[in-house]
């Protein structure tokens, strides 16, 4: 089992819809979580960051995190057709500095004008 | 001008070439980063340096090496490619600020084909 799972997809949605994307993990340890954005032939970018348990909003998306259930989603509100892209969660426990982060697998989003 | 730039950006090769990929940066970042994205798999770590002297190996470091020529230069060898190493290869850097998230930064890619 993947330490991370991710649904890979692909998700088309209509303009204007909510999206939300998920991931699973298994280690307990984790304690930082990302979401990466990667549009077509470019490398990810870092979307938004979690520490721990809760929910942080940054505009049209919102990243949440439910530690007791080992289970991360980021929603997307009125999504556009320039969300389209392939999102990646990713996480760390930062355990001994590290700083080595854990990818899910992806999840390829359209959103159709 | 990018911050991560990787060179050469598409690369066709045979089986049992050497071949190497280079990644610069001009971000004054100490850490450095190799990945390799495949469809399904997601991004798996190849290997990691916290700094010139520190080179560590990732989670599918087996058929791979690397060198860190500088601070901002980080290399990734192949050295017999095979066609399994057939991917999207992403250099990525951070600062260690030790007190919050650790952003990684990546460079555009370089997608490699092993005949």
């Amino acid at each position: 089992q993947k330490e991370v799972e991710q649904d890979p997809g692909p998700l088309s949605v209509p303009e204007g819809a909510i999206v939300s994307l998920n991931c699973t993990y298994s280690n307990s340890a984790f304690q930082y979580f990302m979401w990466y954005r990667q549009y077509s032939r470019k490398g990810p970018e870092l979307l938004m960051y979690t520490y721990s348990s809760g929910n942080k909003e940054d505009g049209r998306f919102t990243a949440q995190v439910d530690k007791s259930s080992k289970y991360i989603s980021l929603f997307i509100r009125d999504s556009q057709p320039s969300d389209s892209a392939t999102y990646l969660c990713a996480m760390s426990d930062f355990s001994g500095n590290t700083g080595k982060l854990i990818f899910g697998q992806g999840t390829t989003l359209q959103v159709k004008p | 001008d990018a911050d991560v730039t990787q060179t050469p950006r598409n690369r066709i090769t045979k089986t049992g070439k050497r071949i190497m990929l280079e990644c610069s940066q001009t971000k004054g970042h100490d850490r450095m980063y190799w990945y390799r994205q495949d469809p399904g798999l997601g991004l798996r770590l190849i290997y990691y340096s916290f700094d010139v002297k520190d080179i560590n190996k990732g989670e599918i470091s087996d058929g791979y090496s690397v060198s860190r020529q500088a601070q901002a230069k980080f290399s990734l060898s192949l050295e017999s490619a095979i066609p399994n190493q057939t991917a999207l290869y992403f250099c990525a850097t951070s600062a260690w600020t030790g007190a919050s998230t650790d952003t990684q930064y990546f460079g555009p890619g370089t997608r490699l084909t092993v005949l």
